[in-house]
């Protein structure tokens, strides 16, 4: 079964700084896609950035990149200029597609709080 | 974008009473659904996938009977709890596949469920 690690329950940062976000996850499978959802105290869901397995180029979104490693099973996120409106969990998600069947799993989240 | 339209945003109900939650899709068909299930600082919790058309599938330790889907249509797909206690008490969301790009999920914004 696929598990989804983020080993960092919470984390701040200064405004207009950088913050790295990390996240491991666990597979045998070789396509398989990757995602960073924010849930703000709205607490909707918003699907910050993705990245598929088979391109070994990082996905970018703005202020918000990714350093996927593969062979290490690694998917970190980084915000730069870190916005107060950032504040949020974060969500790490791996999802595979095999045999008709898809399916999240997500890891159990990263409280993210910006300070002016 | 696509959107998910999920209703009731809140609902407070009586211990025994059977609770629907609605979601739709706007502007776009949505052959699967997942509906999830958040309990207070924790993640997303996968229930059930739903395809329109068919039986929806369960994730283990998921109570068929007590947890009802519905998938009648392509924009449209319902969970209802029934005969709810306290321990139903919870944030539940709804997602769907959302077309343009691979693998693109959108949320619906979840419905908090008091059962008193």
């Amino acid at each position: 079964a696929q598990t989804v690690t983020q080993s960092q329950p919470e984390m701040s940062v200064q405004e207009a700084e950088t913050v790295t976000l990390s996240c491991t996850y666990d597979t045998s499978e070789n396509n398989y896609y990757l995602f960073w959802y924010k849930q703000p105290p709205s607490r909707q869901m918003i699907l910050v950035i993705r990245q598929e397995a088979y391109k070994q180029q990082n996905a970018t979104e703005n202020r918000f990149s990714v350093n996927f490693q593969k062979a290490a099973k690694s998917f970190s996120l980084k915000i730069s200029d870190s916005q107060l409106g950032d504040t949020a969990m974060y969500f790490c998600a791996f999802m595979s597609y095999q045999g008709g069947s898809e399916k999240l799993v997500f890891g159990k989240g990263t409280k993210l709080t910006v300070n002016p | 974008g696509a959107v998910v339209s999920q209703h009731p945003s809140r609902v407070i109900c009586k211990s025994g009473t059977s609770v629907k939650i609605e979601c739709r899709s706007l502007d776009f068909q949505a052959t699967t659904m997942f509906w999830y299930r958040q309990f207070p600082k924790q993640s997303l919790m996968l229930m059930a996938t739903s395809n329109e058309g068919s039986k929806a599938t369960y994730e283990q330790g998921v109570e068929k009977d007590k947890f009802l889907i519905n998938h009648a249509s392509l924009t449209l797909s319902t969970l209802t709890v029934t005969s709810a206690h306290p321990e139903d008490s919870s944030f539940y969301i709804c997602s769907a596949d959302s077309p343009g790009t691979p693998y693109g999920y959108t949320f619906g914004s979840g419905t908090r469920l008091t059962v008193v």
